[in-house]
């Protein structure tokens, strides 16, 4: 059970859109819908922010949005604003119940 | 709303047992399966494994022959055992429920807010 692959750093300037990727293999990302998406500041715990590949809990923005094709699951951010700086990780379903996270990205806006 | 809070020793001895209790305020501790999740300072989260309410567990296959986790629902409490630690078990541990209807998995929401576990001599 690997960590799924995600770039270590993204950037974007104020109002741009930006993507992040996450890859794993068919017996996690590419097997299930069961994808979601965390944000984490400096210090914090980490904020839910995606389910099941593309829904927002309530209260998310929708500047925000998830998809997946094949092995690898993407989440969007629109509208890039200072406070979207912080650390991205996606985590999948695996098989018998468990779960795998992804390395994790730094967003950063210029 | 539910809240969560760990608690336990910051220092633990290297071949020692690492224990640590995670509170559940603010709503019930049935229906839900309630995670341990860590992350070494500077690097990514790692799941370490869950307990439903009922008592059944399942952990990371990494770390299945060293951890244990328990929940005494009298309490509204659930605990994380990890033995034999080293220094590359040193993280900050999070407790988080997992909110996700039965039709689905993973929804990790609330967290607590985590607590730094050094394992030195």
């Amino acid at each position: 059970q690997s960590a799924l692959t995600q770039p270590a750093s993204v950037s974007g300037s104020p109002g741009q859109s930006i993507t992040i990727s996450c890859t794993g293999t068919s017996s996690d990302v590419g097997g299930y819908n069961y994808i979601s998406w965390y944000q984490q500041h400096p210090g914090k715990a980490p904020k839910f922010i995606i389910y099941d590949v593309s829904n927002r809990p309530s209260g998310v923005s929708n500047r925000f949005s998830g998809s997946k094709s094949g092995n690898t699951a993407s989440l969007t951010i629109s509208g890039l604003q200072a406070d979207d700086e912080a650390d991205y990780y996606c985590s999948s379903y695996a098989s018998s119940s468990t779960l795998v996270f992804g390395g994790g990205t730094k967003v950063t806006v210029l | 709303q539910v809240q969560l809070q760990e608690s336990g020793p910051g220092l633990v001895k290297p071949s020692e047992t690492l224990s640590l209790t995670c509170s559940v305020s603010g709503g019930p501790i049935n229906s839900y399966y309630w995670n341990w999740i860590r992350q070494p300072p500077g690097k990514g989260l790692e799941w370490i494994g869950y307990i439903f309410y009922s008592g059944s567990t399942n952990y990371n296959p990494s770390l299945k022959s060293r951890v244990s986790i328990s929940i005494d629902k009298s309490k509204s409490q659930f605990s994380l055992n990890l033995t034999s630690v080293t220094a590359a078990d040193t993280a900050f541990y999070y407790c988080a429920r997992d909110r996700a209807p039965r039709s689905s998995w993973f929804w990790f929401d609330p967290w607590g807010q985590g607590i730094l576990v050094t394992v030195s001599s």
